[in-house]
């Protein structure tokens, strides 16, 4: 089965440096890959996914993340950080082929300071 | 385009009460996911739905709780009777079929318990 670990459940990076989630997945498939970012009293909001087209994807907020399949990672980055950043973020494996199931990790809040 | 619409946004309400939350997915998708969301135990999935068609309830705690999709674009989660462990934050999402589609979350039903 598909599982995702996010190492580090809190990260905190100053204002304007580089901002690194790590996520590493397990997959007896080929994965779906996703990063999805949660703000105070609100719901999942997709940043990027992966869906084999490209290693390096770009998306929303100026992230971006990078799949790597021989080390199972799929970092996300961004290289300055913004004080709005500031939220817990998902990493999410789709289940396996014609599934809709994501398993998420564990999330890692995110704190910027001045 | 509307979003994933959850209601109440809050509910509070006395143990062996019997609590309805309610989901009103995005025009054109298919597949329905009731997550739910606490301090300890993080983003849990309870039940998906493809079709109208419940695909997977493993993640249903206990007879309590059940979900239904009356019609393709609306789905009920209903705890009875309710207990205080039950509180937590309850989110729905919505996705069209194939596993690289992202899931699109509501912004979470509050849920406490007294």
């Amino acid at each position: 089965a598909q599982s995702v670990t996010q190492l580090g459940s809190h990260v905190s990076v100053s204002e304007g440096a580089l901002v690194l989630l790590r996520c590493n997945y397990s997959s007896s498939v080929p994965p779906y890959l996703f990063w999805y970012v949660q703000y105070p009293n609100q719901g999942l909001q997709l940043l990027l996914k992966y869906t084999s087209a490209a290693t390096l994807v770009k998306g929303i907020n100026g992230f971006e993340a990078e799949f790597k399949k021989s080390e199972t990672s799929f970092h996300l980055t961004k290289p300055s950080a913004h004080m709005s950043d500031a939220a817990e973020y998902f990493c999410a494996v789709s289940e396996g082929w014609g599934a809709q199931k994501l398993v998420f990790g564990q999330g890692t809040r995110l704190t910027i300071n001045p | 385009d509307a979003g994933v619409i959850q209601s109440p946004r809050h509910e509070v309400t006395e143990m062996g009460q019997e609590v309805t939350l309610r989901c009103k997915l995005i025009s054109g998708h298919n597949s329905l996911f009731w997550y739910r969301q606490t301090m300890m135990r993080g983003l849990e999935l309870l039940i998906y739905f493809n079709n109208n068609v419940p695909i997977d309830d493993s993640g249903m705690p206990e007879d309590r709780f059940s979900a239904k999709m009356p019609n393709a674009s609306f789905s009920t989660l209903k705890i009875q009777p309710s207990e205080p462990r039950d509180s937590a934050v309850y989110f729905c999402a919505s996705s069209r079929d194939g596993n690289n589609q992202p899931q699109h979350f509501g912004d979470g039903t509050r849920l406490s318990i007294l």
